[in-house]
Order: C-alpha cells, then structure tokens, then sequence
C-alpha cells in the first residue's frame, strides 16, 4: 500500500464550529506532515510530526492542532477558524524525518471553506 | 537556509514537443536529494523524478529527465513527448522547501 488517505475529500465549516481532519498511511513511514496550500501557490508547511512527536511547528495559530494518535495516523484538529484559513490542506509521509532526503508522499487533500 | 526558485511562472508547449522548466536552488550542504513534484488541476500531487546529488548521471524516468548542474545549483526538468495529461502545476523541491511552482498547459 504506497497511499496517503485523507478525509473529508471536502469541508465546510463556519467560525464558530470545531472539526477535524485526517490523514493514514499504511507505509511504515515514521514522519508526517500538514501542509496548507492556496491556490496556484507552493504548499506552506504547517507541522511535522517524527516518530509521533511534533518536530516542527511553522508558527502556525493555535486554532490548528495537530495530533498523531499513533504511526499510521494524523489529525489536525480545528477550531474557530477564519474565512483566510479556507485551503487545500495537504497531508504528506515520508520514510524519516531526514533534512536533505525527504521524499514525500502526499494525500489527495480536504478542500475546506470557511464561512 | 535553503531557497528554490523557480522563475517560469507559466509555460506552454504543444503536444508531442519538448519543454524544459527551470529550477535553482541554494544550499551549503554536499549531499541532497532534489525533487520534481506535479500536481493537476484538482488532483494529486505525485513525485515525478530524483536526484540524488552524489550521483553524476542525470535521472530520467519514461519521458521526464533532469539537467543537473550541482556547481551551479541548477536542476531544470525536461518533458519529452509531452501529452495532454502533463498539463499540471510542477514544483521543484529540496528538503522540505518547494519553489513557486510553474504552470503548464499542453496545447492539442
């Protein structure tokens, strides 16, 4: 199994509401990522997450919240978001956290629009 | 820290031709992997192509190749052949660091 699922495909929520996304690999990769991606643009990096400890946090507001339950799986939990966090956000594994090495396999992405 | 730039916004080719996207980037590192990204409209993004910086050869996969030039920090990607379902946005990577990405269209 070489895929990076996510769910939902697509999200719409309002100010006020709390949701959640998810993301599963079945890989054996020890590192996964949040991205958040608007459109024609690069993806952003968000969190990055080795051996289900959050490595990296790119300054990302506290309404996001990562967590990773276990190895295979990565939420990212949200909560009174704003119409600007309306993205594609992108869920990505990879073997190791490894500097100069990532390769990266990504997930199809939730749409999420922020009403 | 490391950049990527990649400075064609936008580029079209004609079905069945040959284009080439560009890619610098910068590093004080000796030993990477740089990568290709595609991701078309509303779909995917997969990895097209690596290359590892200790190896001379250029890497080449079906129809995608690369021209990397490690002295001058350039690693520019070339389609052969190119099919309508090239058309996509390509991101040329290191590490964890993605360039802007350049557009393709394929013209029938």
């Amino acid at each position: 199994d070489t895929e990076v699922t996510q769910t939902p495909k697509h999200l719409v929520m309002g100010m006020t509401n709390k949701k959640s996304l998810k993301c599963e690999q079945h890989m054996g990769h020890r590192a996964m990522y949040w991205y958040k991606q608007k459109a024609k643009k690069p993806p952003e990096l968000m969190f990055v997450y080795s051996y289900e400890k959050l490595s990296i946090n790119e300054s990302v507001p506290s309404r996001f919240s990562p967590e990773c339950p276990n190895s295979s799986l990565l939420n990212l939990h949200l909560h009174a978001l704003q119409p600007e966090d309306s993205a594609l956000y992108l869920c990505a594994s990879s073997q190791r956290l490894a500097g100069n090495y990532n390769e990266q396999f990504f997930g199809p992405g939730t749409r999420l629009t922020v009403l | 820290a490391q950049t990527v730039t990649q400075s064609q916004p936008e580029m079209s080719v004609q079905e069945a031709e040959t284009v080439t996207l560009s890619c610098t980037y910068d590093t004080s590192e000796s030993d990477y992997y740089l990568f290709w990204y595609k991701q078309p409209p509303s779909r995917q993004m997969i990895l097209v192509i690596r290359q590892e910086a200790y190896k001379q050869q250029n890497a080449t996969e079906n129809r995608f190749s690369v021209n990397f030039q490690k002295a001058a920090k350039s690693f520019s990607l070339k389609i052969s052949d190119s099919q309508l379902g090239d058309a996509a946005m390509y991101f040329c990577a290191y590490g964890l660091v993605f360039g802007k990405g350049t557009k393709l269209t394929v013209n029938p």
